[in-house]
């Protein structure tokens, strides 16, 4: 059975950038969350749908950050413009669904590398 | 302000000894859950603890859901340079998963 794909797994770009992160869930799980992790704050919470429906934004940084879920097998994180700072590996998870949280599928990620 | 702590933050022992990772957090959780994390992937699911005092066991890997489902503990026996890796702990909260830094564990052969 596929996993959470991501893609692209690597990404370096110039500040001012932007840039667009994609994940396709496990067929079948109805929750997706997207979380941000660096070394100094470990594993953030940026996002989660469920349903597609975004159900709490809060973790999202700024309004640099967007995210996007039109269909059951696809989401998308939006950096524009992107900044130093928002160097990190970014990791799509999804679940099977909103009442049996805590068992998540992660993908292996998307490291960003903003110059 | 971390919701979960965890210790230690790094741990480095020889092959063949105990250990235990702690999870704490002044929050009740609805269940918790420990992750294991290796370089370049994403992390893994190990267990999943629900209910108070609620002891599990994976092979070598026992893990301990406080009575008051604040805090946890992981402990390892015998451990293999195999164990080496990033320990997550996660809370749900309001439907939440929230992670803990997590505890960097090295098995020195």
């Amino acid at each position: 059975d596929a996993g959470v794909i991501q893609s692209p797994r690597h990404e370096v770009t110039e500040m001012g950038q932007e840039v667009t992160l994609r994940c396709k869930p496990i067929s079948g799980h109805n929750s997706l969350f997207w979380y941000r992790q660096t070394m100094m704050r470990g594993l953030e919470l940026l996002i989660y749908f469920n349903n597609n429906v975004p159900i709490d934004d809060s973790g999202m940084p700024e309004d640099r950050f967007s995210a996007k879920m039109p269909n059951a097998s696809f989401s998308t994180l939006k950096i524009q413009p992107s900044e130093p700072r928002d160097s990190a590996v970014y990791f799509c998870a999804s679940s099977v669904g909103r009442w049996s949280p805590g068992e998540l599928f992660f993908g292996e990620g998307s490291r960003l590398t903003v110059l | 302000t971390q919701l979960l702590e965890q210790s230690p933050q790094f741990l480095s022992i020889q092959e063949g000894e105990n250990l235990t990772v702690y999870c704490n957090s002044s929050s009740v959780f609805s269940s918790l859950q420990w992750y294991r994390q290796e370089p370049g992937e994403g992390p893994v699911l190990l267990v999943t603890v629900v209910t108070g005092g609620e002891v599990k066991k994976l092979k070598r890997l026992t893990f301990q859901f406080g009575d008051a489902r604040k805090d946890s503990s992981l402990h390892i026996t015998a451990a293999q340079p195999g164990d080496t890796g990033l320990y997550l702990c996660a809370g749900t909260l309001d439907d939440k998963i929230i992670f803990g830094k997590g505890t960097r564990l090295h098995i020195l052969p």
